[in-house]
């Protein structure tokens, strides 16, 4: 079955550096690879999607870049601040189906 | 615009009552599902559709039913609630087209508590 894995411990991050999240995935090739932001209490909000044959997106201090050899993607926050600390989600597919898989997801924070 | 909308927020149930989560969304979008969020579980997908009078399962849908018969409103059932069943529910819409390529927009969830 398909699985995602994201990194479940906490990520603390000193402002202004950037953070790096990770996001490795099995057992197949999705076309697509969602990204979204959650705050305590509320539903996710969607940030990025970057498709298979780009190697790399950005917008505004995201980043995020998608490797289908390592079957990894890595999102980046850039002169992080405070404000950035949620849960981060990844997402995909199953190719020709409409199931969306998350991951478990990884909280940021960020210290002042 | 409303987006994406969901009743109650908060429900405590007991075990082997039954009640309809209510989602609905002003976007036009023919594509809704609903999920469950556990700790250290993430989201996982319970019911889809991609439009009125079209649902398919998920990942995990026993005890659960849904109906779509408006491309606004998609209900979630839960027939005979398990204190398994306790969990926060998350509905999401999105535009239907090559499966991934378009985002979710997603309710403010329901707390749903089953004692």
């Amino acid at each position: 079955s398909q699985k995602i894995e994201q990194n479940s411990e906490a990520l603390n991050i000193q402002e202004g550096k950037t953070a790096t999240l990770t996001c490795n995935y099995t057992n197949y090739s999705p076309a697509y690879l969602q990204w979204y932001r959650q705050d305590p209490g509320r539903g996710p909000v969607f940030l990025l999607l970057i498709r298979e044959n780009e190697k790399e997106k950005r917008k505004e201090r995201l980043k995020v870049t998608f490797d289908t050899t390592l079957k990894q993607s890595l999102f980046h926050i850039t002169a992080s601040q405070p404000a950035d600390s949620a849960t981060y989600l990844c997402a995909l597919d199953e190719v020709g189906t409409y199931k969306y898989i998350f991951g478990t997801g990884t909280r940021l924070k960020v210290l002042a | 615009n409303a987006g994406v909308t969901q009743t109650p927020k908060f429900q405590v149930l007991k075990t082997g009552q039954s009640m309809t989560l209510q989602c609905a969304q002003d976007m036009n979008h023919e594509y809704m599902s609903w999920y469950r969020q556990d700790p250290g579980m993430g989201l996982r997908l319970i019911h889809y559709s991609v439009g009125a009078g079209i649902t398919d399962q998920g990942e995990v849908p026993n005890g659960y039913n849904v109906s779509r018969s408006t491309t606004e409103d998609f209900p979630l059932r839960l027939l005979s609630a398990a204190p398994s069943q306790t969990s926060v529910y998350f509905c999401a819409s999105s535009m239907t087209g090559t499966s991934g390529r378009y985002e979710q927009y997603f309710g403010p969830g329901t707390r749903l508590t089953v004692t």
